[in-house]
C-alpha cells in the first residue's frame, strides 16, 4: 500500500523568503502527484500538480519531482502570512487508483 | 461556479445516534469521495462513488455506510455513532475532464459525546 510522508511537520518561515516542503511516497510507480493548501477549518484547494519528472510552475508555488528518488518537492517563492496553511501531498499511482494523503506540513509565514 | 457543498459544517451527537452528513457538487463529476482527517493521520478515505449505486470501500469504511442516489449528492451514514468517529469529515469530486483534480468541500466537523 502507499505510503506518503511529509516532512517537515511543521516550518516557519520569514515573509519573502523561499519556503521548501518535502514529500516522499513508497511506490515508484506513481505518476499523478498533487499538492494542496488547506488553510485552518477550511476545505483543500489544489496548487500545483505535476506529472513527470522536472517542475513544474503555477504562480508562486513549484513542484519538483524526482520519481527515481521517491521524493516531491513544493517551494513557495516570496511566501505572505496569508500562505500561512497546512500543505498537503497527494500522490496516486494512476488514473484510476486511489489518492493517498501525507500527513502534512503547517507553514506559518512570519510578517 | 465549481462547488462542492457539505452540510451540516459543524455537528454533536451522542454515542449511539445516527449521523448524516451531505454533500453536493455542481459539476457533474461522477466520482465522488469521503475523507475523515484526524491529527497526525492526514486524509483517510472512507468510501468512494465512482456513480449512482456504484459505491466502493476506502480504506476505513468500518462503522459508516454511504448513499448515491443522484450524481450531484453523496451521503455518509454512521448509523449508530461511536466516540472515535469524532473527526473533521471531508467530501470531494472529481471527473476525467477536470484531470483527475479533486475538488474539496470546507468539511463537516462531528463530535461524538
Amino acid at each position: 500500500q502507499q505510503k506518503v510522508q511529509q516532512s517537515p511537520e511543521s516550518l516557519t518561515v520569514s515573509e519573502g523568503a523561499m519556503a521548501s516542503l518535502n514529500c516522499t511516497f513508497s511506490d515508484g510507480t506513481s505518476n499523478n502527484f498533487r499538492w494542496y493548501r488547506q488553510h485552518s477549518a477550511k476545505g483543500l484547494e489544489v496548487l500545483v500538480s505535476i506529472f513527470s519528472d522536472g517542475e513544474k510552475e503555477e504562480g508562486r508555488f513549484t513542484a519538483h519531482l524526482n520519481r527515481a528518488n521517491l521524493h516531491v518537492s513544493l517551494h513557495i517563492r516570496e511566501p505572505q502570512p496569508s500562505d500561512s496553511a497546512v500543505y498537503l501531498c497527494a500522490v496516486r499511482r494512476n488514473a484510476g487508483a486511489k489518492l493517498t494523503f501525507g500527513g502534512g506540513t503547517r507553514l506559518t509565514v512570519r510578517p | 461556479d465549481m462547488k462542492v457543498t457539505q452540510m451540516p459544517r459543524y455537528l454533536i451527537k451522542r454515542m449511539g445516534e445516527n449521523v448524516l452528513l451531505e454533500c453536493g457538487q455542481d459539476m457533474s463529476h461522477e466520482t465522488m469521495y469521503w475523507y475523515r482527517q484526524d491529527p497526525g493521520l492526514g486524509l483517510q478515505l472512507i468510501y468512494i462513488s465512482y456513480d449512482v449505486d456504484s459505491n466502493s470501500e476506502g480504506d476505513i469504511p468500518k462503522g459508516y455506510r454511504v448513499s448515491r442516489k443522484k450524481r450531484e449528492h453523496f451521503s455518509l451514514i454512521l448509523d449508530s455513532a461511536k466516540t472515535n468517529q469524532t473527526s473533521v469529515y471531508f467530501c470531494a469530486s472529481t471527473s476525467g475532464n477536470s484531470g483527475n483534480t479533486l475538488y474539496f468541500g470546507e468539511g463537516s466537523r462531528l463530535i461524538v459525546v
